[in-house]
């Protein structure tokens, strides 16, 4: 079946690095959320897309991040001058629509190890 | 400070007995709660949900239990299978005129079913 994907599924960087991370939702899912799970912890909001627009980007913890979702599908998380605290799980997930009660599926994940 | 808490980092139980995993979380204002499993190299997938009007959401072999008054949620697991053996997080988040969501994760507990 069709689900989530995420690409690459492992990413090693150096420190200072740029790194681009890729979601592919849930054909004609039009919520997209970007997550980021660090060891021991819960899944951590970043970002959420309705349609191609940013609609909550709370969640992001500087402005070295940064996500794009040109075309209101394949969304792109974009890490610029990596650090160590990077290195987590960044997970994807989509929804038919922006709601609470419609269910969010969630990718595999990419593992980012900034050395 | 964790607004979503899990004190029980992992769980062991006898196959065909109950599981019970426990939640609590600080902010009044969350009123949608939901329970999501993680197998290790897949994305967290949703188990089952529960909102503030009711005390308890059934299906299947997985119940929810609200206690509002002590923010406490949990989630039984009867017969316990070894197939539940996984990682469940917790989630809750705050309507926001029904879009959304920032939903926010606990850090999880390692359920071991033994058989």
């Amino acid at each position: 079946g069709a689900g989530v994907s995420q690409t690459p599924s492992n990413k090693v960087t150096e420190k200072g690095k740029y790194v681009e991370l890729r979601c592919d939702p849930i054909s004609g899912h039009t919520a997209l959320y970007w997550y980021r799970q660090s060891l021991g912890q819960g899944p951590e909001f970043l970002i959420y897309f309705q349609g191609t627009g940013a609609a909550d980007d709370s969640g992001l913890p500087n402005d070295r991040f940064f996500a794009v979702r040109p075309e209101g599908s394949v969304s792109t998380l974009k890490i610029q001058r990596t650090e160590r605290g990077d290195s987590a799980v960044y997970l994807c997930a989509s929804s038919l629509a922006p709601s609470t009660y419609n269910e969010q599926f969630f990718g595999p994940g990419t593992r980012l190890t900034v050395l | 400070d964790q607004q979503v808490k899990q004190n029980s980092p992992s769980l062991s139980v006898q196959e065909g007995r109950i599981s019970i995993l426990n939640c609590d979380y600080t902010n009044s204002m969350f009123d949608y709660f939901l329970w999501y499993k993680k197998y290790p190299a897949e994305g967290p997938t949703f188990l089952i949900s529960i909102s503030s009007i009711k005390d308890k959401n059934e299906d299947g072999r997985f119940t929810v239990f609200l206690n509002k008054s002590a923010k406490h949620l949990s989630l039984h697991i009867v017969p316990s299978q070894p197939g539940d053996s996984a990682v469940y997080f917790c989630a809750a988040s705050a309507l926001k005129d029904n879009y959304g969501q920032n939903f926010v994760f606990g850090p999880g507990t390692r359920l071991s079913v033994l058989p």
